[in-house]
């Protein structure tokens, strides 16, 4: 049973460019959540994905933006970087999205941004 | 809103004795109560969940957390600690009337423990 997937592992970009992360949810999962975790930090919810809507957001600007595939796959994407954004992203993955369910999350992808 | 306090940075224990890892939660309406861990380098894994019922909650590798109401407390314990049990834990909540998945971490307690 494959768990949640993400890719790349590390990325490095300058101020001012783009970047987009992809997650593969958990095998039967169709919910998809993003979240950033800076160093020394709680993981701190970004936006959620189901029936490839933007279901809810947390207290991110516009510079990210995400997707969700028929596949249920998803992809972040951060606009205009800057050196804050430099973090552990982490992908999670749910069922139906029901309040009472586990959400499992992804090894995660490390952004620097120099 | 909702929020999570994780008082203390570090906990430090010897391998075979007790752990308590502490949470405290604020939340409008009725908790739901998460704990993960993580180990360096990696995602996090899912230990446990207080939904409703038992106050008592038993998860994965032997961890178990006890929910008090009255307190607003989560606090993951173990009976007895492994050296493998290092590792940084987080404790999360839900606000059940939300209606959505949205988790609200707290700052992670770092667990230490010695041969």
């Amino acid at each position: 049973d494959a768990g949640v997937t993400q890719s790349p592992t590390h990325l490095i970009k300058t101020r001012g460019q783009q970047v987009t992360l992809r997650c593969s949810p958990k095998s039967g999962h169709d919910t998809v959540s993003w979240y950033q975790q800076a160093l020394g930090q709680g993981p701190q919810f970004i936006f959620q994905y189901y029936e490839e809507e933007e279901r809810q957001r947390g207290n991110f600007p516009d510079r990210f933006s995400g997707h969700q595939f028929p596949n249920y796959s998803s992809e972040l994407n951060v606009n205009a970087l800057l050196l804050g954004d430099s973090a552990l992203y982490l992908c999670a993955s749910s069922f139906r999205g029901g309040v009472t369910d586990t959400q499992y999350f992804g090894p995660g992808t490390r952004l620097t941004v120099l | 809103a909702q929020s999570v306090a994780q008082p203390e940075d570090q906990v430090n224990v010897a391998e075979g004795n007790p752990l308590t890892v502490k949470c405290t939660y604020s939340v409008s309406g009725n908790p739901y109560l998460f704990w993960y861990v993580q180990y360096p380098n990696r995602g996090l894994q899912f230990l446990l969940k207080y939904i409703t019922g038992d106050n008592l909650v038993k998860g994965s590798y032997g961890f178990e957390a006890e929910f008090n109401k009255s307190q607003t407390s989560f606090h993951l314990k173990k009976p007895s600690a492994l050296v493998s049990d290092s590792a940084l834990y987080f404790c999360a909540v839900r606000d059940m009337n939300t209606g959505f998945q949205k988790l609200v971490f707290g700052t992670g307690t770092r667990l230490l423990v010695s041969p």
